[in-house]
């Protein structure tokens, strides 16, 4: 069974920092890209940043782009996201997802449960 | 703002037919995928791909597609169905994805 765990969320000043983990398993997860997508309060989805699965290639939203870092260690099974700069328009729930794309569709079929960041002084 | 437009809600009476819509550039080239979010929950993947239903969705979610517009359709609607859809797809740069704005869609 896939799963994904986030954690690391919480209260952070504007400013600072902080670091999220997704802890995957149920399948083998250097042989997928994957992507964080964030849920503000009452807000739509928005994806954040996507990790390929071979290369190193990684994507961000112009609105973390210089502030959030993707990054991920395939021998712990573990997916990151560094969040430098923190703002109070970063408060969202970030979801971890596993990405399956191709030439004409792009999709996250599985989902963690999400872990809160809240900016706030 | 989103490059994939979305109707902020829709309604449809219990069993009957219902088609929430998705415009945008990107859709030309690329398929929208369509996702199901209740409250407190995390989305789920209900139709990908040209019409593909992941395991254990129902058969009353159907996707199409035409010029801009992706459609998700739902076939005899269910008040479990009633949930926020979100489409999603690759942008126009082919660099990034994108999510519409989401469709509320109320089961009456």
């Amino acid at each position: 069974e896939v799963q994904l765990l986030e954690s690391g969320g919480g209260l952070v000043q504007p400013g600072g920092s902080l670091r999220l983990s997704c802890a995957a398993s149920g399948f083998t997860f250097s042989s997928y890209a994957m992507s964080w997508v964030r849920q503000a309060p009452g807000k739509g989805l928005e994806w954040v940043s996507g990790f390929s699965d071979s290369g190193g290639s990684t994507y961000y939203a112009d609105s973390v782009k210089g502030r959030f870092t993707i990054s991920r260690d395939n021998s712990k099974n573990t997916l990151y996201l560094q969040m430098n700069s923190l703002r109070a328009e970063d408060t969202a729930v970030y979801y971890c997802a596993r990405d399956l794309g191709s030439v004409t569709t792009y999709y996250f079929d599985y989902w963690g449960q999400g872990t809160l960041v809240t900016v706030s002084s | 703002s989103s490059e994939l437009t979305q109707d902020p809600s829709v309604s449809v009476a219990l069993g009957q037919t219902v088609r929430i819509t998705c415009q945008g550039d990107s859709l030309r080239s690329y398929y929208a995928s369509w996702y199901q979010q209740k409250p407190g929950q995390a989305p789920v993947l209900v139709i990908y791909g040209k019409n593909n239903r992941p395991s254990g969705i129902p058969d009353r979610f159907s996707g199409s597609s035409s010029g801009n517009t992706a459609s998700l359709t739902i076939t005899g609607a269910q008040a479990e169905d009633e949930a926020d859809y979100y489409c999603n797809s690759r942008d126009s740069s082919g660099n990034h994805v994108v999510f519409g704005g989401g469709t509320k869609l109320t089961v009456l």
